[in-house]
């Protein structure tokens, strides 16, 4: 059974600080693994990664694979008092009619002004 | 549309009630899916459509949960003689194409379920 555990599951910081959010995995035929903001409200598409080591960047977000060690991290620097939410990481398998992601039960986030 | 639409987004249930929820996909969107997500939890996957086909229905946690997509494009789960468990957010996703080929899956905003 595909498993996903994600560290912390809380975290508080001033803003303008940087954080680390790290997700490990446990997959049947790794296909890709998903990052997502959930606000309260639709968890919003952050990042796709497929291949190990290629660094994804979108703005102050970043997110990076490690396929052998099996985790992924995202990193927000500079943060801001909108990026608080649940980040949510996902893994799918790549096995033919496999088509549902596996979530784990997010960090929530939260930056004090 | 613009985005994924559900309804209602909020819905209060008696034990023993049926509901229906129902999901628009954005406009085009070839996959569908639906999941759970109870508070503090990330979303539990529950049932895929391609078009009008049910391919994966593994996630539905009971013979009272039904989902259908009969024209390939509005989606309804329906949960029969619902219990305090079933109290959760029921989201919606869609894709143009299949998760498997990298398309993006675009969630809605969820409806919030209160099993009373």
């Amino acid at each position: 059974e595909d498993k996903v555990v994600q560290s912390p599951l809380s975290l508080v910081v001033h803003e303008g600080d940087t954080v680390t959010l790290n997700c490990s995995y446990e997959v049947t035929n790794f296909r890709s693994l998903l990052w997502y903001k959930q606000e309260k409200k639709a968890p919003t598409f952050l990042f796709m990664l497929t291949s190990s080591g290629i660094e994804k960047k979108s703005g102050r977000l970043s997110s990076i694979l490690d396929k052998k060690e099996l985790f992924s991290i995202l990193n927000i620097t500079a943060t801001q008092t909108g990026d608080s939410a649940v980040y949510l990481c996902a893994v799918a398998g790549s096995f033919f009619g496999n088509e549902k992601l596996t979530f784990g039960t997010g960090t929530r986030l939260t930056i004090i002004p | 549309g613009a985005g994924v639409s559900q309804s209602p987004r909020y819905k209060v249930a008696k034990r023993g009630q049926d509901v229906a929820l129902r999901c628009d996909p954005i406009s085009g969107h070839v996959s569908l899916f639906w999941y759970q997500q109870a508070l503090g939890q990330g979303p539990e996957f529950l049932t895929y459509f391609q078009n009008e086909a049910q391919l994966d229905k593994s996630g539905l946690p009971s013979d009272r949960f039904f989902a259908e997509r009969p024209e390939g494009s509005v989606s309804t789960l329906k949960i029969q003689r619902t219990q305090q468990e079933d109290s959760a957010v029921y989201l919606c996703a869609s894709s143009l194409g299949a998760a498997s080929s990298g398309n993006t899956i675009y969630f809605g905003e969820g409806s919030w379920l209160t099993v009373v």
